[in-house]
């Protein structure tokens, strides 16, 4: 399947802090990407589609100034975690669909485990 | 927008034996779904999907079947084995402004005893 790595796999940080996460899809190119969000025994809540050269589309309920979300590149798409809180604890996952624009099979990258203290 | 159900969330089998996963959803639009399967602390693989157009699909000891009239669709796991231990999750893509996007159920954990 398609390759999508992302960075850092772990944060542990001071609540107040802001935090990146880097998604990339590394063997095709990727205009649509989507950030989840996943606590604890629970299924993936898809928070925001990254739109690469426009605005992310955030689902109801999530702060679009809170999670700031750029796509650059075709490649990269990046979630911004601003002034975290220790209930912005969880664990993030990207996925990117193979077509690259929306389409239907998604691959995830290995996640992102966010602890704030 | 799209809603997907699961059952059971927690499944326990013994080595050998068969396990089945439902799900429902409620956009007759849908017309495709994945099947997830997640280990702990790793990432969503996606094991098997199923599209509109075909009422099943099977690979190996995986088939998922599908009913659009009924709008639900299942996961069968024959002779299941300790390492298909792992949390399944279906899906449903529908469409936002950007394209189609997975909305998932909740997610049935599975144990298989040796």
């Amino acid at each position: 399947g398609a390759v999508v790595s992302q960075h850092p796999s772990w944060v542990i940080c001071k609540s107040g802090t802001s935090v990146k996460i880097e998604c990339r899809s590394l063997d095709f190119q990727a205009t649509t990407m989507f950030w989840y969000r996943q606590f604890p025994k629970q299924s993936l809540m898809l928070m925001a589609t990254s739109n690469e050269g426009s605005k992310a589309t955030y689902e109801q309920g999530v702060e679009k100034d809170k999670f700031l979300i750029n796509h650059a590149s075709l490649t990269l798409s990046t979630l911004t975690v601003t002034s975290a809180h220790p209930e912005d604890s969880s664990f993030y996952i990207c996925s990117a669909p193979t077509s690259g624009q929306g389409g239907e099979t998604q691959y995830f990258g290995p996640g992102t485990r966010l602890l704030v203290l | 927008g799209e809603n997907v159900e699961q059952h059971p969330s927690t499944l326990s089998v013994q080595e050998g034996d068969s396990a089945v996963i439902k799900c429902t959803y409620s956009d007759s639009a849908s017309n495709y779904f994945p099947w997830y399967k997640q280990e702990l602390g790793k990432r969503p693989q996606l094991i098997i999907d199923i599209r509109s157009n075909v009422g099943e699909k099977k690979d190996q000891r995986i088939a998922v079947t599908l009913n659009k009239t009924a709008k639900h669709f299942s996961l069968h796991i024959t002779e299941t084995q300790p390492e298909d231990s792992a949390v399944y999750f279906c899906a449903a893509s529908g469409s936002n402004n950007a394209g189609n996007m997975l909305t998932f159920g909740g997610g049935t954990r599975l144990m298989v005893k040796p």
